[in-house]
């Protein structure tokens, strides 16, 4: 079982970005999938899940902002990213849900996301 | 500032125990089950306790949940140097919006 994240970068503020998490060892379709992010020397904060049956739900920081999608037969997730913020900096994590217990249980390396000028 | 409330950081000498606590309300922890996380600086967090008092496998028995009323608490016996990182509580918030939330993070140090 395994998340991979790609698609960071550095980025102006006002720009987009679109994260990727490539998973494998597991059936997409069959789990919530979620997006966390953490700035440097900063704690976890939850950015944003996809249900099995594709329901979305938002923090307020990035409501109106950030998309989350899926792709099941590609075994992939994603985050668009728009309007991005000096504030957005952070790594960001892809974490799985399991429908048997109430936890993330498997989570990716993290991708790096620099908003600056 | 986070939803969830815990200290900044413990310390005990190895051998003792831990615990570090979690502070929410009713929308929280007050009614879902609670998750703890443990990460190792430049690493990944790592499940450590799910549905507020079960391991997953792999992990020792000596990483215990509870929970009590709006609180919940997790507890290390036996510390190790191993064990020093950062540990987040976690939960399901549905006051506003449904979404997960997390605690600020405690940095547990093995002196």
């Amino acid at each position: 079982v395994q998340l991979v994240e790609s698609g960071g970068g550095l980025v102006q503020p006002g720009g987009s970005l679109r994260l990727s998490c490539a998973v494998s060892g597991f059936t997409l379709s069959n789990y919530d999938m979620h997006w966390v992010r953490q700035a440097t020397g900063k704690g976890l904060e939850w950015v944003s899940v996809i249900g099995a049956g594709g329901d979305t739900y938002y923090s307020g920081s990035v409501k109106g902002r950030f998309t989350i999608s899926r792709e099941n037969a590609k075994n992939s997730f994603y985050l668009q990213m728009n309007n991005l913020r000096a504030g957005d900096t952070a790594v960001y994590y892809c974490a799985r849900e399991s429908p048997y217990l109430d936890g993330l249980d498997v989570w990716g390396q993290g991708t790096t996301v620099t908003v600056s000028s | 500032q986070s939803v969830l409330t815990q200290p900044p950081s413990v310390s005990a000498a190895p051998g003792q125990k831990v615990t570090i606590t979690c502070s929410g309300s009713s929308s929280n922890i007050g009614k879902n089950y609670v998750s703890w996380y443990q990460q190792v600086p430049g690493t990944a967090p790592k499940l450590l306790i799910y549905d507020t008092n079960k391991r997953p496998s792999g992990i020792p028995d000596r990483f215990s949940g509870s929970k009590s009323g709006t609180s919940a608490t997790l507890g290390i016996t036996g510390l190790q140097t191993g064990d020093e990182a950062d540990y987040y509580c976690g939960t399901w918030d549905k006051s506003l919006s449904v979404g997960r939330v997390f605690g600020g993070g405690t940095k547990l140090t093995v002196l």
